[in-house]
């Protein structure tokens, strides 16, 4: 069976610029999470998608980021436009039920400069 | 609101020597609790996990955890560790259901 699968795996971008970030969760698991670990600190939540629907955001910085999750299946979490300090490690996660472990993907690693 | 403090930043020690991992939270309901690593260049990978029963918790590679309640601590433990017990490992509570709540992280340098 796949793990989660995170697209691409490194990004480096340009102050102002857009940039999309895709996960794909274990097939068949309703939960997925974002998170995020800027340099030095500690990962913190983003937001939560049960199926298609947003359960939790309030982890989300600002209205520059965009969180979708069409059809329940993959999603994506879009930075527009991407600022310095968003740089960091994206991670995404997922659970088949609520209350189970969450399997966490590769990451990927945003640089904006 | 939680809150998970990770004590050591840095943890270095000698392959085939003990090591404990220090973790301690706040949280004014009950939690669960979690240990991830993170390997180079890898996901986290679950460790172990306590929700309930025995406080003490094995989980994969020979780690172990303690919960302890009154001291609000749940440190990581193995006995003898190995080159390959390098990595970063992570302390993690959810307030039931749903998101994780990390604590900083802990490098393990494991030398020969």
């Amino acid at each position: 069976e796949a793990g989660v699968t995170q697209f691409p795996s490194h990004s480096v971008i340009e102050k102002g610029q857009t940039v999309t970030l895709r996960c794909d969760p274990i097939s068949g698991h309703d939960n997925l999470y974002w998170y995020r670990r800027v340099m030095g600190k500690e990962i913190k939540f983003l937001l939560h998608f049960v199926k298609e629907s947003k359960q939790d955001e309030s982890g989300m910085p600002n209205n520059r980021f965009l969180a979708e999750r069409t059809g329940g299946t993959y999603s994506t979490l879009k930075v527009q436009p991407a600022e310095l300090e968003d740089s960091g490690v994206y991670f995404c996660a997922s659970s088949q039920a609520l209350r189970d472990t969450q399997y966490f993907g590769p990451g990927t690693r945003l640089t904006v400069l | 609101a939680q809150s998970v403090t990770q004590l050591d930043s840095q943890v270095p020690v000698f392959e085939e020597a003990p090591v404990e991992l220090r973790c301690n939270y706040s949280s004014s309901v009950s939690v669960y609790l979690f240990w991830y690593v993170q390997y180079p260049n890898q996901g986290l990978q679950l460790l172990l996990k306590y929700l309930s029963g025995s406080t003490l918790v094995k989980g994969i590679n020979g780690f172990e955890a303690e919960f302890n309640k009154s001291q609000t601590s749940f440190h990581l433990r193995k006995p003898s560790v190995h080159i390959s017990d390098t990595a970063e490992y992570f302390c993690a509570v959810t307030p039931p259901p749903g998101k994780l709540i990390f604590g900083q992280g802990t490098t393990l340098q494991v030398k020969p």
